[in-house]
Order: structure tokens, then sequence, then C-alpha cells
């Protein structure tokens, strides 16, 4: 079975631009977390998705948003971009119908920088 | 949503059991203890839960205590590749939450 996959893997952007991640759940599962990960901060919590409805929300600006379709892959966007936002962005799938927890099966991330 | 507490660091000879602690004082009845890792570079790999019994699969044993407020990730006969930062979650299964992945504990498996 295929692993959550995550495109692009690395990415340079300049200040006040935006941008678009992707996410490839693992076939089957319906529940999409995404994840920032910053030396400075460690692991936080973006968002989760299930059925094309975000279900639970971290503690970030209206900035970042995300969304997901039918097939269950999921894009995260970044608008207004920041120094502060190079990051690490990793997503989760999980099979789980009542939430993004038991396991969850992280991709290999995609490593963003703001210039 | 309960936070955790982990120490910073460990070191664990190669072969011995390494017996990662995690505090949890404020967990509430309906959240479960949940173990992550994550190896330099890598996406986290999920471990281990548990609610209230001890839990064990192939990778690790869980050890939760009788009162919730602690648990403890045993790793049986570490090796070289289980160097890595050890994350302790505590969450609910539904409703709103706020998944906290905390600071971890950075295992080092000495050879």
């Amino acid at each position: 079975k295929a692993g959550v996959t995550q495109t692009p893997r690395y990415l340079i952007k300049t200040r006040g631009q935006q941008v678009t991640l992707s996410c490839s759940p693992i076939s089957g599962h319906r529940s999409v977390s995404w994840y920032q990960q910053t030396p400075g901060q460690g692991l936080q919590f973006l968002f989760e998705y299930f059925s094309e409805t975000q279900r639970n929300k971290g503690n970030f600006p209206g900035r970042f948003s995300g969304r997901q379709f039918s097939n269950s892959r999921s894009e995260m966007n970044v608008s207004t971009l920041e120094l502060g936002d190079s990051a690490l962005y990793l997503c989760a799938s999980s099979s789980s119908g009542t939430g993004p927890l038991g396991e969850q099966y992280f991709g290999p991330g995609t490593r963003l920088t703001v210039t | 949503d309960a936070k955790t507490t982990q120490p910073p660091s460990m070191d664990c000879a190669e072969g011995r059991a390494a017996n990662l602690p995690c505090n949890h004082s404020t967990i509430s009845g309906n959240e479960y203890v949940y173990w992550y890792r994550q190896i330099h570079s890598q996406g986290p790999q999920y471990i281990i839960h548990g609610l209230k019994n001890n839990e064990t699969n192939e990778m690790a044993s869980l050890i939760i205590t009788e009162d919730r407020k602690s648990s403890t990730l045993i790793l049986p006969h570490a090796t070289l590749r289980d160097t890595a930062v050890y994350y302790c979650i505590v969450s609910r299964t539904s409703g709103t939450y706020k998944y906290i992945f905390g600071t971890g504990t950075r295992l080092k498996v000495l050879a």
C-alpha cells in the first residue's frame, strides 16, 4: 500500500507571495491533518479535514487555509507569506472515522523556505 | 486538551530496554495516550496508544499508571535505529481538540 505523499518536497518563496501544498493520503483514508514543524515551536497542529469538511482547527491565523477533495486528497494554502512561515509542513492521514487519532500516517513533508 | 511533560533527552545502551516517561496529570477520562517518534528529517511514525490498560505491540509496550496521570513507553531491546525524538500526546477521539505534540524526548541509543 502506498504511503502518504506530499508535493512538492522543497519550495522557496518570497515574502508576500502565496503557496499551495498538496497531500495524497493512503488509499481508503478519509481523514487528513496538517502540521507545521519549526525548530522553535515544534510540531503544531494546523487543521484536519474529513469527508471534504474541516473538522478541527489549531491556533493559526486565517492566512492558513485548506481544503479536501472528494478523493480525500488535500491542499493547504498559505497567503501573504511571512519569514516565520518557513517550516516543514507535514500531512498525516488516518482511517479513523471519529477523528484523526488512532494511527496517523505521516508523509515526508514539504520544506518551505520564505526569503 | 491535556498537555504532556517529557524529559528533553535520554541515553540508552544498545540492546537494553529504553523506558521513556511521560506526565499527563490533567488527562480527562475520555482522552487516550499516544506515542509517536520522529527520526531526523522524516515524518513522525505512530508507535502505540492506550486508554487505561497496558498495551503491547511489535514495536513497544505502553504502561499507563492506574490514575492515568503518567505513562511509560518501553522499547524492550533498543537498537541504534531507535534513536529519534519520541512524542507523548494526549487527545480525545472525537469532538473538537488540538492535537498537541509537545517537545518530546530525544532518545539517543549508544553502541
